[in-house]
């Protein structure tokens, strides 16, 4: 079975400074990794996504992730944090094997950025 | 990006009546859509696969009879929580997505059971 997990339920920056966001997975075959914010009472919005290809991916807001293989990571950057980044958000993934989007989320982490 | 709409976005409803929550893909058409509960402060657990033409798949412990999902077109699944009851109270989302892209995701249905 597969499983995402975000070690962090909270992680609070300044303004300006860089955000993480970590996530390790476990699948069996080949993931196909993504990330999504939620802000308060809405749906999730698409950030990001490895499927092949580089491991640096990057995607919108100028969110960016780095897919490690060896370490089973797919960890959330952006290089200065805004207020305005402030929500919950999520990383998942879907087993390549699986039919359709059918997703494993992580537990979620709420990032708090400062002014 | 793909548009998945989700309607209504609140509702309210007495404990005992029945209420209907909709999931259209506006730009592509969905053979898969999936039903997804959040409760507050913790993340999405998938309810159920919505498959088109077909019986829906539910995860275990999801009560079928409780959670009618029924998705009878490419572009609509709907979801009907039946004889609604206060620990039905919840967020609801649904996602759907074209085969091998990101899933795309209802705005969400925050449920008030009185």
């Amino acid at each position: 079975a597969q499983s995402v997990a975000q070690p962090e339920d909270q992680v609070n920056v300044a303004e300006g400074n860089p955000l993480t966001v970590k996530c390790t997975y476990s699948v069996s075959g080949n993931p196909y990794l993504f990330w999504y914010v939620q802000y308060p009472n809405r749906g999730l919005q698409f950030l990001l996504k490895y499927i092949t290809g580089d491991n640096l991916v990057k995607g919108s807001y100028g969110f960016e992730a780095e897919f490690n293989k060896s370490q089973t990571s797919f960890h959330l950057k952006k290089p200065s944090a805004l207020v305005s980044d402030s929500a919950l958000y999520f990383c998942a993934v879907r087993d390549s094997g699986a039919a359709g989007n059918k997703l494993t989320f992580g537990g979620g982490t709420r990032v708090l950025v400062k002014p | 990006g793909a548009v998945v709409s989700q309607h209504p976005s609140r509702v309210i409803c007495k404990s005992g009546t029945s209420v209907k929550i909709e999931c259209r893909s506006l730009d592509f058409q969905a053979t898969t859509m999936f039903w997804y509960r959040q409760f507050p402060k913790q993340s999405l657990m998938l309810m159920a696969t919505s498959n088109e033409g077909s019986k829906a798949t539910y995860e275990q412990g999801v009560e079928k009879d409780k959670f009618l999902i029924n998705h009878a077109s490419l572009t609509l699944s709907t979801l009907t929580v039946t004889s609604a009851h206060p620990e039905d109270s919840s967020f609801y989302i649904c996602s759907a997505g074209q085969p091998n892209t990101e899933a795309f995701f209802g705005q969400g249905t925050r449920l008030t059971v009185v």
